[in-house]
């Protein structure tokens, strides 16, 4: 079974700082990876997608992969209020999408 | 309207009777998926389906049965409802190797 685990959290950081989440899977093969972030009572949305190893940056968001240690991570520069969710990972691997249990990021104002 | 819809939003049935949530997607996406969402475990994969007539299990299937006559329709079926299966459902379709697009969810309580 594939796994993707995710540190639980929760994690509060302070508006404006960095808020780092990490995430860890299981299988070799899978090839693309995402991070989606879930509001409570809402369906969750994709805020980052990464297929290559290195970093990719859109906005306050930075993804990293490091597929030889099987580990992505999301970083959120200027932390703002509505950052303020659970953070799902989730790995793309033989067109089966597996998600990890989520970080809960509260922004304290 | 374009996307990815599920009904109904929301749902109260009793134990062991049969529910049937339903998923509906206009892009013609050939992947779709069925996630339940339940404190501490995360999004779990119930069933998915690669294309019409074509699903498979994935990590907690039991007490569920889908069918996908159509490209654009995956229902999911409690056979017969049991407490543990009160969650949030979402349903999610995919193309190719890209992102997944999720249902607004249905909230089902088994009583």
């Amino acid at each position: 079974q594939k796994e993707v685990e995710q540190n639980s959290g929760p994690l509060s950081v302070p508006e404006g700082a960095i808020a780092s989440l990490n995430c860890t899977y299981s299988d070799r093969v899978s090839q693309s990876f995402f991070w989606y972030r879930q509001y409570s009572g809402k369906s969750p949305e994709l805020i980052m997608s990464i297929y290559s190893n290195g970093d990719k940056e859109d906005g306050r968001f930075t993804a990293q992969l490091n597929k030889a240690s099987q580990y992505v991570s999301l970083l959120i520069r200027d932390s703002q209020p509505s950052d303020s969710a659970t953070y799902l990972c989730a790995v793309n691997g033989g067109n089966q999408f597996y998600f990890g249990t989520g970080t809960s990021l509260t922004v304290i104002p | 309207d374009a996307g990815i819809t599920q009904s109904p939003r929301y749902k109260i049935t009793e134990t062991g009777r049969q529910v049937t949530l339903m998923c509906h997607q206009t892009w013609s996406h050939s992947y779709m998926f069925w996630y339940r969402q339940d404190l501490g475990h995360g999004l779990r994969l119930i069933y998915y389906s690669a294309a019409a007539d074509i699903t498979d299990k994935g990590e907690v299937p039991d007490g569920y049965v889908v069918s996908r006559s159509k490209t654009e329709n995956f229902p999911l079926t409690l056979e017969s409802a049991t407490r543990s299966q009160t969650s949030v459902y979402f349903c999610a379709s995919l193309a190719g190797n890209t992102e997944a697009f999720f249902g607004q969810g249905t909230r089902l309580t088994v009583v």
